[in-house]
């Protein structure tokens, strides 16, 4: 059984840099089988795609976000991070982690989302 | 890159059936497939519709999936509504460099 858990801080100032980790259990991160995404939904708006780390490292992101994002894999193959920098209002939303099994090409998986707020 | 765009709303009664549309703006429909998700409030979205027409297990036969060529849509259709399927509904699909794509997501009302 699948299961993601995200973590970090639920407050970050404006200008810093916005971190949130994955756990992840029931599948293997260094499994070629899924893609491992970040998405988030500002309050009352709908889903955005942030990018996603897959096959050992290579990752594609949300053009959008392309210049401000990065997509890691922890080295214990457990976790997955996000990292946003230079951080304004506009990016406080809830920010989930989900994987896409490569067999249905769906997001499968979600984790039950953190809500980040970007306050000084 | 291409937009699906999704009604805001849709209403309908209980035991009746309602379809959802997404169209996309550009390239067609039928090069990638099309994902249908359910986020109720409270709740992480869930997965009803995949590849188009397919549905997970524990998903209910009320629930289908087509696309049509000659509109360049995707349609989720819910029959025998119930009170439970009130939600946000996304469509989502691939750009040709794999990027992920969402509809803007439809709130479906039941009442």
């Amino acid at each position: 059984q699948v299961q993601l858990q995200e973590s970090g801080p639920g407050l970050v100032k404006p200008s810093q840099t916005l971190s949130l980790t994955c756990s992840v259990s029931g599948a293997s991160i260094s499994s070629g089988d899924y893609y491992w995404n970040w998405i988030r939904q500002h309050p009352g708006k709908g889903l955005e795609w942030i990018g996603y780390i897959y096959r050992g490292g290579s990752t594609s992101y949300n053009l959008s976000l392309k210049s401000r994002v990065a997509i890691s894999l922890d080295t214990s193959e457990t976790q997955f991070s996000l990292h946003l920098s230079s951080v304004t209002a506009a990016d406080t939303a809830m920010y989930y982690c989900a994987i896409i099994p490569t067999v249905t090409k769906s997001f499968d998986y979600w984790g039950q989302g953190a809500l980040v707020t970007v306050s000084s | 890159n291409f937009m699906l765009t999704q009604p805001h709303s849709v209403s309908e009664s209980p035991g009746k059936t309602v379809t959802i549309s997404c169209t996309r703006s550009s390239g067609r429909i039928a090069s990638t497939y099309v994902q249908w998700y359910q986020h109720r409030p409270g709740s992480s979205p869930t997965t009803v519709i995949y590849g188009d027409d397919q549905r997970p297990s524990g998903v209910p036969s009320r629930f289908s999936g087509s696309i049509d060529s000659s509109s360049n849509s995707a349609s989720l259709i819910i029959s025998g509504l119930k009170t439970e399927d009130e939600a946000d509904y996304y469509c989502q699909s691939y750009d040709s460099n794999n990027h992920v794509v969402f509809g803007g997501g439809t709130k479906l009302t039941v009442l």
